[in-house]
C-alpha cells in the first residue's frame, strides 16, 4: 500500500466548474502536508498548505481530517489554466516529503 | 522561477554507465533533498543534504549516492545505471528554518538504453 494514496484521475471538467479531489495518507506521524500542482514536463510546485482547521486561498480550499487521515482539495470555478496533475504530499518528523501519484485534471472549454 | 538550478537538462547513458546530476540551491538555503519521478508517478523521496552530510534517505539502494558542498550546492550520482533508472530527478532547497518550503529546480531528465 502506498503511503500517500490519490486516483489517478483523469478529471475532465468543463469551465466553471468546481471539483474536488481527496488524498489519504497511512503514516500517522506524518507532521504537515500539501497540495503541489506540476504541469506537464515541469517541476512541481507549491501550490498551498493544508491545515485541520481548513484554509483558503482564491478559488483554492484545503481541507486536512487527522482522524480519518483525509486531506481535500476544492477547486471552484475551474479556469482552462488549472489543467494540470495535482500532487497531494506528507512531511515527516525528518522533513522527507512523500509524494502521492497525483490526480490530473484536464478544464475543458 | 525558484532560484534552484539544475544540469543537465537530459541526458543519455547505457545500462551500467554511471551518471553525476547537478543542483544549485537557493540564496540562503542549506538543505537539499533529491527526488525520482517516473513518468506518470509522484516524486520519490531519494535522499537530503544538510551541512554537507546525508540527513535522511529514502528507499534507494547505496548506488545512488550524494555531496553537498559548502556552497551548498550538491550532486547525486548514480552507478551501474539500470533501464528503471530512466526517470525526471529533481532537486528541492530549502532552509533549516523553513522546512515545510521546498522549492524544486527544472529536473534533469534521465533516459538509460
Amino acid at each position: 500500500r502506498k503511503e500517500v494514496e490519490q486516483d489517478p484521475g483523469p478529471f475532465n471538467v468543463p469551465e466553471g466548474a468546481t471539483v474536488a479531489f481527496n488524498c489519504t495518507y497511512s503514516n500517522s506521524a506524518s507532521q504537515s502536508f500539501f497540495w503541489y500542482r506540476q504541469d506537464c514536463r515541469k517541476e512541481p510546485k507549491l501550490l498551498m498548505s493544508v491545515y485541520s482547521s481548513g484554509n483558503e486561498d482564491g478559488r483554492f480550499t484545503a481541507q486536512l481530517n487527522r482522524a480519518s487521515q483525509y486531506i481535500s482539495l476544492l477547486i471552484r470555478d475551474s479556469k482552462l489554466s488549472d489543467s494540470a496533475t495535482y500532487l497531494c504530499v506528507a512531511r515527516d518528523a525528518g522533513n522527507m516529503l512523500t509524494f502521492g501519484g497525483g490526480t490530473r485534471l484536464m478544464v475543458k472549454p | 522561477e525558484t532560484g534552484v538550478t539544475q544540469s543537465p537538462t537530459h541526458l543519455i547513458k547505457t545500462r551500467g554507465q554511471q551518471v553525476t546530476l547537478r543542483c544549485s540551491s537557493q540564496s540562503g538555503h542549506n538543505t537539499v533533498s533529491w527526488y525520482q519521478q517516473a513518468l506518470g508517478q509522484g516524486p520519490q523521496f531519494i535522499f537530503q543534504y544538510y551541512r554537507e552530510e546525508e540527513n535522511g534517505r529514502g528507499n534507494f539502494p547505496p548506488r545512488f549516492s550524494g555531496l553537498q558542498f559548502p556552497n551548498y550546492s550538491s550532486e547525486l550520482n548514480v552507478n551501474a545505471l539500470e533501464l528503471d533508472d530512466s526517470a525526471l530527478y529533481l532537486c528541492a532547497s530549502s532552509s533549516r528554518t523553513d522546512q515545510e518550503t521546498q522549492y524544486f529546480g527544472p529536473g534533469t531528465r534521465l533516459l538509460v538504453l
